[in-house]
């Protein structure tokens, strides 16, 4: 069965900590993988699509990652405005399905 | 300002009363999609559209309908809402279907008591 699962389900880290969030899938064939930062109360916002291994995309102090059985945000140096659920989603190839992970929840303290 | 409206915000509801939560995005998308969030489960998809007149079904659409009369609107119509179709709502928009980047409504909270 194809899913997407998110690790972990939430951290907490003290601001300037830097650290990784992992989205491992598995998907009969992929084309393309979307990383959205949801804040409470809010709807998804788009953050970064990756479509092949290997394939790196950087936007503030976040940077995303994309090998063929997972992907990596990493957040260098984060503040407390970073604080929010981060979600990933992937797009199967044969039907352009989307599914999407649960969410790690990130708090970065001051 | 580009944007994805959805209204209302807020609603609680009984049992079996028909209900339209209304979608509308300002960016001449052609693909409109509608999803629910549960706590535990994630964002699910239930319906979607390719563009005016062209719609299809998401992972859980039971209990729910559609209709894409026009590109800037996707009204999702509970016609006998459940308990079980209490949850947050959301609507979303992109110009090139799934794999393009899509822009999210601010979310209905709907309850059915």
């Amino acid at each position: 069965e194809d899913q997407v699962t998110q690790s972990p389900e939430a951290l907490r880290l003290q601001e300037g900590e830097s650290s990784s969030l992992n989205c491992s899938y598995t998907v009969s064939g992929l084309r393309g993988l979307f990383w959205y930062r949801q804040d409470p109360g809010k709807g998804p916002e788009f953050l970064f699509t990756l479509y092949s291994a290997g394939e790196e995309k950087e936007k503030e102090r976040l940077k995303a990652t994309l090998t063929k059985k997972e992907s990596f945000l990493h957040i260098t140096a984060p503040k407390p405005e970073d604080s929010a659920t981060y979600l990933c989603a992937v797009i199967r190839y044969r039907d352009d399905k989307i599914i999407f992970g649960k969410g790690t929840r990130l708090h970065i303290l001051p | 300002e580009a944007q994805v409206t959805q209204n209302p915000r807020y609603l609680i509801t009984v049992t079996g009363k028909k209900l339209t939560v209304t979608c509308s995005q300002n960016m001449n998308h052609e693909y409109m999609s509608w999803y629910r969030q549960d706590p535990g489960l994630g964002l699910r998809q239930i319906y979607y559209s390719m563009n005016v007149e062209v719609t299809d079904k998401g992972d859980v659409p039971e209990g729910y309908k559609v209709s894409r009369k026009e590109k800037r609107n996707f009204p999702l119509i509970l016609e006998s809402p459940s308990p079980n179709q209490t949850s947050l709502y959301f609507c979303a928009s992109s110009w090139g279907g799934q794999n393009t980047e899509a822009f999210f409504g601010q979310g209905t909270r709907l309850t059915v008591v």
